[in-house]
């Protein structure tokens, strides 16, 4: 079995600071690992995804993650955040490889990112 | 991208009537589809794997008679609220799985 805890449940930041979303995840097989956002009464939009090769990860909206494979993280980050990115983000992993669990995702507890300008 | 689109977006009713939540792959087949809730504040909890063509797979401590899945083509899944209660007012949210899950934009459900 997985689990995910990410370890901030808000985060305020002011407009153009960095920020970063920390996911550690547990589980005893390989996992792909993702970042999604939702906003208000919305559906899950996907960020970006770790399946395999390079560690650093860019996705969509200047988003980055770093999986990193000894510490069990795969924390989300941005250098310069836009009142836009206001919403809430949930990382998620699923086993790599095949089994009972396969394809079906894990989320964390979700983080509300608040950007004030 | 892969588009799947989630109808209807709010729905309210009475408490003992049945409400049907549709889930459609727009632009690819979905052998497997899934089905999470979302109670406010808090992270999505999946209900159940639906698969084309078959029983769907209920997790642990989800009601398979309450909450019925019927996944008869390749593109659609549904899922079906039944009897409802206003202890099952939830956001719903389905997803297909292509390469990845991609999601809908979720249903909200408020049981009078």
């Amino acid at each position: 079995a997985q689990s995910v805890t990410q370890l901030d449940s808000q985060v305020p930041v002011f407009e153009e600071a960095p920020v970063e979303l920390r996911c550690n995840y547990s589980s005893s097989v390989s996992v792909y690992l993702f970042w999604y956002v939702q906003y208000p009464n919305q559906g899950l939009q996907l960020l970006l995804k770790y399946l395999s090769g390079s560690t650093l990860v860019k996705g969509i909206n200047g988003f980055e993650a770093e999986f990193n494979k000894s510490q069990t993280s795969f924390h989300l980050r941005k250098p310069s955040v836009h009142i836009s990115d206001t919403a809430e983000y949930f990382c998620a992993v699923t086993p790599g490889t095949g089994g009972t669990s396969y394809g079906k995702l894990t989320f964390g507890q979700g983080t509300i990112l608040t950007v004030h300008p | 991208g892969a588009v799947v689109s989630q109808h209807p977006s709010w729905v309210i009713c009475k408490s003992g009537t049945s409400v049907k939540i549709e889930c459609r792959s727009l632009d690819f087949q979905a052998t497997t589809m899934f089905w999470y809730r979302q109670f406010p504040k808090q992270s999505l909890m999946l209900m159940a794997t639906s698969n084309e063509g078959s029983k769907a797979t209920y997790e642990q401590g989800v009601e398979k008679d309450k909450f019925l899945i019927n996944h008869a083509s390749l593109t659609l899944s549904t899922l079906t609220v039944t009897s409802a209660h206003p202890e099952d007012s939830s956001f719903y949210i389905c997803s297909a799985r292509w390469d990845i899950q991609y999601f809908g934009a979720g249903t909200r459900l408020s049981v009078l």
